[in-house]
């Protein structure tokens, strides 16, 4: 069966800092995997997803960036982390038209 | 206007209560529709998948689509304390996924 994990599944940054979130997916081959952020109360918004290695779309200009260094992993990244990147940011991949998400990591900016 | 609308709650029935979550969507182009279930500090997991108009039925969850009316439900029967969730539906007609914002259901024992 498809399982992905997300790590780490907690995060207290400065802002400023840098970030490296990282997401991998067993089970399956050329997943399109996604990135989502969900703000408080908010529903899922759409940060990056990719079709394969090396392919990434992005949704929403932000100080945000992802990679696809391999077919099973996804990684988002910053270089200087803002107060409004905090919130859960959920990996997710899709089979036909279902999702599945990871675990989830919740980042927090001070 | 956003493409899915969803109230955001919080809805709180008593245990056994019959709960009914709604959303609506403004795409006709939309063609599968999904339910997913929340719990705190936890990613979202698929609950039910329906493809076009007509009704799904699972156990005790029962999701309903009205394309002409751009209308979607999910209803529980005999609900549960281990219910009390975030409900989000969500719908596709391509490659990406829209979201509605989520329903927080509290089912009191």
């Amino acid at each position: 069966s498809q399982t992905i994990h997300q790590w780490p599944a907690t995060l207290v940054q400065p802002v400023g800092s840098p970030l490296s979130l990282e997401c991998t997916v067993e089970g399956t081959s050329n997943p399109n995997l996604y990135w989502y952020r969900q703000a408080a109360g908010r529903g899922l918004q759409l940060l990056f997803y990719s079709v394969g290695i090396g392919q990434i779309s992005s949704e929403v200009p932000q100080n945000l960036s992802a990679s696809r260094p391999q077919d099973r992993q996804f990684i988002l990244s910053s270089k200087k982390l803002l107060l409004s990147d905090s919130g859960f940011y959920l990996c997710a991949w899709r089979v036909g038209n279902e999702q599945f998400f990871g675990p989830g990591t919740r980042l927090t900016v001070l | 206007q956003k493409e899915v609308e969803q109230d955001p709650g919080p809805l709180s029935v008593p245990e056994g209560a019959i709960v009914s979550l709604n959303c609506t969507y403004s795409n006709s182009a939309f063609q599968y529709f999904m339910w997913y279930r929340q719990y705190s500090r936890k990613g979202p997991e698929l609950l039910m998948y329906t493809y076009s108009s007509g009704n799904k039925e699972d156990g005790r969850f029962t999701a309903q689509v009205d394309k002409s009316s751009k209308y979607i439900s999910l209803f529980i029967r005999d609900s549960q304390p281990s219910d009390s969730a975030t409900y989000l539906c969500a719908m596709t007609g391509g490659f990406k996924t829209i979201f509605g914002a989520g329903t927080r259901l509290f089912v009191k024992a």
